[in-house]
């Protein structure tokens, strides 16, 4: 069964204090893993994908890396703005369009 | 451009009620999805439309309908309100193979 799990469940940061956000994945045949940002009361903000192992992607203050089984969301000294809950998702090759989420990472950095 | 527009923003319904959430896009997306949200959980997929008069079940489908006449809207019906189905509704849509999804604001749904 195809299956996402985030860790840790929140994460507390002081402003500028750098760390990692996990993403394990279980699916057959990954066709793309995609990160997003979810501010309170809002709805999901696109990130990133990233579609093979070994492959980056970098914006601002974040970026994503890509395992066989896991992606990682490094955060390079947050700022409070970067406070929010950050989600990922895998696409299986083969399941068309349907996309299956993590539970997400609540983030807040503390001035 | 507003993008993804759901509405209401926010509902409370009685057990056994009926009701319709809108979702409407003016980017001419294709693809077009409702999920709910429930605390500690991943967003779930409850139906998809890849395009006009197309609609197919997502992971969690059962309470709920949908329908595409249009490009533009994806109405969610939910046919007898449950409290089970108390939950934050999101719209989303894309454009064929874009991995880039672009979900609305939220509908907060309380069934009592």
């Amino acid at each position: 069964e195809d299956q996402v799990t985030q860790s840790p469940e929140a994460l507390r940061l002081q402003e500028g204090e750098s760390s990692s956000l996990n993403c394990s994945y279980t699916v057959s045949g990954l066709r793309g893993l995609f990160w997003y940002r979810q501010d309170p009361g809002k709805g999901p903000e696109f990130l990133f994908t990233l579609y093979s192992a070994g492959e980056e992607k970098e914006k601002e203050r974040l970026k994503a890396t890509l395992t066989k089984k896991e992606s990682f969301l490094h955060i390079t000294a947050p700022k409070p703005e970067d406070s929010a809950t950050y989600l990922c998702a895998v696409q299986a090759r083969g399941g068309g369009f349907k996309t299956i989420f993590g539970a997400g990472t609540r983030l807040f950095v503390k001035a | 451009n507003a993008g993804v527009t759901q509405t209401p923003k926010f509902q409370v319904l009685k057990t056994g009620q009926s009701m319709t959430l809108q979702c409407a896009q003016d980017m001419n997306h294709e693809y077009m999805s409702w999920y709910r949200q429930d605390p500690g959980m991943g967003l779930r997929l409850i139906h998809y439309s890849v395009g006009a008069g197309i609609t197919d079940q997502g992971e969690v489908p059962n309470g709920y309908n949908v329908s595409r006449s249009t490009t533009e809207d994806f109405p969610l019906r939910l046919l007898s309100a449950a409290p089970s189905q108390t939950s934050v509704y999101f719209c989303a849509t894309k454009q064929g193979a874009s991995p880039e999804a672009f979900f609305g604001q939220g509908t907060r749904l309380t069934v009592v």
